[in-house]
């Protein structure tokens, strides 16, 4: 996972909160990415960014935000419009994003659980 | 559309024994093709990639994946399974455009048997 760290390991939401995950690197990767985890559907895609100030939705944003302020750094914000949001969150970062055959490498990942 | 299979959710093979763990795709254009390792509550630990060149990838731990552009397949393989292998193993496809981010199987659970 080196190079990467997401926090918490774990996180408890209640009904109608919003809460934060952190993503940080310090591999001086300009892409960062956010993968949601379910058992038997794989990873799938919320939110990437290629640059600092700029991201772009993914296949299943709604009921999430990010922000990218630091090239280090991509939280995600789950909020309460996200009814379902029992998953495990993976973060990822590769150099540039835009060099298709880069590698993503991946963070420990956060189990959000709602109470 | 663009899309990842793997066709079985979970491998069962004896130590000692050869493993195979399926992948195709379905892609427009050339595609790059990656192999990655979840163990238990953890994140993904990258494998091996194809990019383009030799059909037969070799990567990290002793796995190796064989590219199959006419059977849309990238399987991967070890001659010799480990107990330690067992994990949760994904496939995925980069698409060939830039700025866009894994497409990912939805897992094969391989467990070796001592």
């Amino acid at each position: 996972d080196g190079g990467i760290t997401q926090s918490p390991k774990y996180l408890f939401r209640k009904e109608g909160q919003n809460v934060t995950l952190s993503c940080e690197q310090n591999l001086n990767h300009d892409a960062m990415y956010w993968y949601r985890q379910d058992p038997g559907q794989g990873l799938r895609l919320i939110y990437y960014s290629q640059i600092v100030n700029d991201f772009q939705k993914g296949d299943i944003a709604e009921g999430y935000s990010v922000s990218r302020e630091k090239k280090e750094s991509f939280p995600l914000t789950v909020t309460s419009a996200q009814k379902n949001p029992t998953a495990f969150y993976l973060c990822a970062s590769s150099p540039t994003g835009g060099a298709i055959t880069e590698t993503q490498y991946f963070g420990p990942g956060t189990r959000l659980l709602v109470l | 559309a663009q899309s990842v299979a793997q066709p079985e959710d979970q491998v069962n093979v004896a130590e000692g024994n050869p493993l195979t763990v399926k992948c195709t795709y379905s892609v427009s254009g050339n595609p790059y093709l990656f192999w990655y390792v979840q163990y238990p509550n953890r994140g993904l630990q990258f494998l091996l990639k194809y990019i383009t060149g030799d059909n037969l990838v070799k990567g990290s731990y002793g796995f190796e994946a064989e590219f199959n552009k006419s059977q849309t397949s990238f399987h991967l393989k070890k001659p010799s399974a480990l107990v330690s292998d067992s994990a949760l193993y994904f496939c995925a496809v980069r698409l060939n455009q830039a700025g866009t981010a894994l497409i990912f199987g939805k897992g094969t659970t391989l467990s070796v048997s001592s």
